[in-house]
C-alpha cells in the first residue's frame, strides 16, 4: 500500500510570488485535507477535497486555493505570497468508503516553504 | 465551539521511566472522534489511534495506552518504559460528526533522554 506523498520536500519563494504544491493520496482514499503548520504550532485546517470538488474551508483566504484530479492527486496554489506564509504544508488523505477508520487522516511528509 | 487542550508544552524524562500526555477537548457534538498522532523531528504526522465517543473502552497497544474519560473531556496517552526514539511532538486532534476538519491541540513536546 503507497502511502501519502507530497512534492516539493522544500521550497523558497519570495514574497509576491505564487506556489504550488503537490501531494499524492494513499492508495484507496478519495479525499484530501491540506493543513498549514507554523513552527511550534499545531496545524490549521485549510481545505479538503472530496471527488474533485471542496468539501470545507478553514480560516484561509481565498488566495489558497486547491485542486483534486480524478485519480485523488491535490494541487495546493498560493498566489501573493506573504511572509506569514513560511510554514510546513501537510497533506492528508482519508477514505469515506466506511470501516472501523474511515475517515482517519493520513499524511504525508509534508512541504517546507519559506518565504523571503 | 470545539476546542482541544493540551496543557503540557514540553516534557522531559528519562528513558524507562513511564510517562503520560494530557488531552482535555471541548464539543457540543454527541457524535465526534478524537486522535493521537506523533510528529518526530521529520515532519511528517504519524496516525497513533482513533477513539469514537461510544467508545470508552481503554486501549492498550505494546507500551502505548490511551484512557478516555467523556465524564472529564479527557483522552490521555501514556507511554509505558520510555524509548529514546518516543521523542517527538504528539498531538491530540478532535473531529465532530458534524464538522469535516481535525481540531488540534497545540501538542506536547516529549523528550527521552538516555
Amino acid at each position: 500500500e503507497t502511502g501519502v506523498t507530497q512534492s516539493p520536500t522544500h521550497l523558497i519563494k519570495t514574497r509576491g510570488q505564487q506556489v504550488t504544491l503537490r501531494c499524492s493520496s494513499q492508495s484507496g482514499h478519495n479525499t484530501v485535507s491540506w493543513y498549514q503548520q507554523a513552527l511550534g504550532q499545531g496545524p490549521q485546517f485549510i481545505f479538503q477535497y472530496y471527488r474533485e470538488e471542496e468539501n470545507g474551508r478553514g480560516n484561509f483566504p481565498p488566495r489558497f486555493s486547491g485542486l483534486q484530479f480524478p485519480n485523488y492527486s491535490s494541487e495546493l496554489n498560493v498566489n501573493a505570497l506573504e511572509l506569514d506564509d513560511s510554514a510546513l504544508y501537510l497533506c492528508a488523505s482519508s477514505s469515506s468508503a466506511g470501516g472501523p477508520f474511515a475517515d482517519t487522516q493520513y499524511f504525508g511528509p509534508g512541504t517546507r516553504l519559506t518565504v523571503l | 465551539a470545539q476546542k482541544v487542550t493540551q496543557a503540557q508544552t514540553e516534557i522531559s524524562v528519562v528513558e524507562k521511566e513511564d510517562v503520560t500526555l494530557d488531552c482535555v477537548y471541548e464539543t457540543r457534538d454527541t457524535t465526534y472522534y478524537l486522535f493521537w498522532y506523533k510528529q518526530p523531528p521529520s515532519g511528517e504526522l504519524v496516525f497513533l489511534i482513533r477513539r469514537n465517543s461510544f467508545d470508552e473502552q481503554n486501549e492498550i497497544s505494546g507500551r502505548y495506552s490511551w484512557n478516555f474519560q467523556k465524564s472529564t473531556s479527557s483522552f490521555n496517552f501514556t507511554i509505558t518504559a520510555s524509548q529514546v526514539v518516543d521523542s517527538a511532538v504528539y498531538f491530540c486532534a478532535l473531529s465532530e460528526d458534524s464538522n469535516y476538519q481535525l481540531i488540534w491541540g497545540a501538542g506536547t513536546k516529549l523528550i527521552i533522554k538516555p
